[in-house]
């Protein structure tokens, strides 16, 4: 089975402060997602990668950052965290072509 | 462009009846994936089911099976003898082999399972 490994499944974080979010996948897949998922605007791609050190950006970059140095691990990473940041965090991975991702169990950030 | 429609914000189901979930999609893509996934309320997405443009049987997996009509532009989930832990969001997705590798989501239909 397919394992997606977030580092926190719940974190509060400050104003300002630089967030750090963590993926990992064991699959040697590919490609990795970033998604922010909020009630009402469903699933958002924040940035993905498709090899080391490629990464592009998706429909909602402004404010984040990624970072892919081994290809097992993807993170995210909120610059400056800022209170419209409050949100539910997926990462994904995936074969490439039209196969299925694969979802991590999420982190619920919390921007205070 | 692609599109995911799932008409049903929500629905409702006994105990151990069969329930269809339904979702139409739009692609240019000649080849494509549709997938389900469910998403508990404790918020991880889980993946379900796999149907590939060109196959050319219905996927199954378990109580879980995928209606697809391709001319009708239609990837329906069916699932048999629901459970009360079936109740959760269901979405549907699709990802072609263009698009940079990027999924279409859908909006999600909210299943409740009545005891």
């Amino acid at each position: 089975d397919v394992k997606v490994t977030q580092s926190s499944r719940y974190l509060v974080k400050r104003t300002g402060e630089k967030v750090f979010l963590e993926c990992v996948q064991d699959m040697d897949h590919e490609n990795m997602f970033w998604y922010r998922q909020d009630p009402g605007l469903g699933l958002r791609l924040i940035y993905f990668s498709y090899d080391v050190k490629m990464k592009e950006k998706g429909d909602i970059p402004e404010g984040y950052s990624v970072s892919r140095e081994k290809k097992e691990r993807f993170s995210l990473i909120l610059e400056s965290a800022s209170t419209n940041q409050t949100s539910m965090y997926l990462c994904a991975s995936s074969l490439i072509g039209n196969q299925p991702q694969h979802f991590g169990d999420g982190t619920r950030l919390s921007i205070l | 462009a692609q599109k995911i429609t799932q008409t049903q914000p929500g629905m409702f189901v006994q105990e151990k009846e069969a329930v269809t979930l339904d979702c139409t999609y739009d692609t240019s893509d000649p080849s494509y994936g549709l997938f389900w996934y469910k998403q508990p309320s404790s918020g991880e997405m889980i993946f379900l089911i796999y149907q590939g443009s060109y196959d050319q049987q219905n996927a199954t997996e378990g109580r879980y099976s995928l209606n697809f009509q391709k001319a009708r532009k239609s990837a329906n989930l069916v699932i048999s003898a629901s459970q009360l832990g079936d109740s959760a969001m269901y979405f549907c997705a699709m990802r072609g082999d263009t698009n940079a590798g990027k999924s279409t989501f859908g909006d999600g239909t909210t299943l409740t399972v009545k005891p």
